[in-house]
């Protein structure tokens, strides 16, 4: 079945450094939606991207979607403390269900 | 208004208690979800209603019932449950339930099941 695999996992950054999560897709998709949820929140659509090799700036977020269709980042520049959460990619396949990266939690350390 | 409110907030029941969730939005959108959500893992799609018909059931056991009595308004009835089904119960609208559609996510329902 379709598969969307999300990376790192866990990342542990001082506040100030960049942060980047990467969203891998097994088939191409439509779109790919970014998700944030704050610790013990609930999930708040941030973007989403539809055009091959998108790009969209929120700030000081940045997401890309890549040439192919399968794959897409988000990146923080400059973390601050508001930015700690979990973030989710959601990929939407051209036939097929939403389907939800793993997630990758972040912490930012003062 | 582009919120989804859910009720309880927190939610204790034993095996053999029935109990229901409860979800509402006022943006005048068609579709509604319910999904769980475990601890540190993404939310997993449980139901869609899409104009209060049920249009997708992810195979999920009949302990859970859903209903949607208009567009506005969902539940989740819940009866016999195991502790496995402790998590956070997210509801979630959307316009149409077109899968391309931003979904609104609720607040949760934390749920224990003892």
């Amino acid at each position: 079945g379709q598969q969307v695999m999300q990376i790192p996992q866990y990342q542990h950054v001082q506040e100030g450094e960049d942060f980047t999560t990467y969203c891998n897709s097994s088939t191409t998709l439509s779109n790919i939606q970014w998700y944030k949820q704050r610790p013990g929140g609930h999930p708040v659509f941030l973007i989403q991207l539809v055009k091959s090799g998108e790009v969209k700036k929120q700030k000081r977020l940045t997401f890309q979607f890549g040439e192919a269709k399968k794959n897409s980042s988000l990146h923080i520049t400059a973390t601050q403390t508001t930015d700690v959460g979990t973030y989710f990619c959601a990929g939407l396949p051209s036939y097929g269900k939403l389907t939800f990266g793993q997630g990758t939690i972040l912490t930012v350390h003062p | 208004d582009t919120e989804v409110t859910q009720t309880p907030k927190h939610l204790v029941m034993g095996m053999t208690n029935k109990k229901s969730l409860k979800c509402e939005q006022h943006m005048g959108h068609r579709a509604m979800y319910w999904y769980k959500q475990k601890a540190k893992k993404p939310p997993e799609l449980m139901f869609v209603y899409s104009y209060e018909k049920l249009s997708i059931n992810e195979s999920v056991p009949s302990r859970f019932s859903p209903e949607c009595p208009n567009s506005s308004l969902l539940n989740l009835h819940l009866h016999a449950l195991q502790p496995e089904d402790s998590a956070l119960y997210l509801c979630a609208s959307s316009q149409t339930g077109l899968a391309r559609e931003t979904q609104y996510f609720g607040p949760g329902t934390r749920l224990l099941v003892l």
